[in-house]
């Protein structure tokens, strides 16, 4: 079956890096784009962005552009995102997600989340 | 960007009722909005994509309509397991990806 498993949670100090990693298993994947979706304390979800596990290629909600790098191992069916520069409005859950590479397709599968805390 | 409006913000219903929510675009996304279901301290769940089709697995009382800007999500009949927060995304522009603010259901 689909399965998204995301890494453990996170506390990192403000100006530090995190990396959240998703590892794929039930189906092929290169074949589903990736995206990276948050979700700050009682609050909504937040679009961040999605990688092509086939290519490679990223693209960006424009909040995101230059703080956030998306990548993939195709050989561990893994995906990770790195966020720098880490600031306390940058506490949240983090989700992966997947969508079949067609236009306009819905996030079908979702990772349990990984909770990012930024505290000094 | 595209902005998504969901409405009512909130709401309380009783177990059997029929509960409508709904969420507007800025902008014409055609049929691009999808629906999902979030319980507390778990992921979000698709429901309906394409604005009225229902995802495998989906229980029938869950329903969608609408196209261009305007569209609803139905629960025919209200469950108790049905608690939960409902958000609405459009994915005519990804990225970005815009979701709604979400409703929050509540069992009276």
């Amino acid at each position: 079956q689909v399965q998204l498993v995301q890494s453990g949670a996170e506390v990192k100090k403000p100006g530090a890096s995190v990396k959240v990693s998703c590892k794929a298993s039930g189906y092929t994947f290169t074949e589903y784009y990736l995206h990276w979706v948050r979700q700050a304390p009682g609050q909504g979800l937040e679009y961040m962005g999605w990688i092509n596990p086939n290519s490679g290629a990223t693209n960006f909600a424009q909040k995101f552009q230059g703080r956030v790098t998306m990548t993939r191992d195709t050989s561990i069916t893994t995906a990770y995102m790195d966020v720098s520069r880490l600031k306390s409005d940058d506490t949240a859950v983090y989700y992966c997600a997947r969508d079949r590479m067609v236009v306009g397709q819905p996030l079908d599968y979702w990772g349990q989340g990984t909770l990012v805390t930024v505290s000094s | 960007d595209i902005q998504m409006t969901q409405s009512p913000s909130s709401l309380s219903a009783s177990v059997g009722d029929r509960v409508t929510i709904t969420c507007r675009a800025s902008q014409s996304i055609n049929t691009y909005l999808n629906w999902y279901q979030q319980k507390p301290g778990k992921a979000p769940k698709l429901l309906i994509y394409a604005a009225s089709s229902l995802q495998e697995g989906v229980p029938s009382r869950f329903s969608g309509s609408g196209s261009g800007t305007d569209f609803t999500l139905t629960i025919s009949s209200l469950q108790p397991e049905d608690l939960a927060t409902y958000y609405c995304q459009e994915t005519y522009t990804t990225p970005p990806s815009t979701f709604g603010q979400g409703t929050k259901l509540e069992i009276k």
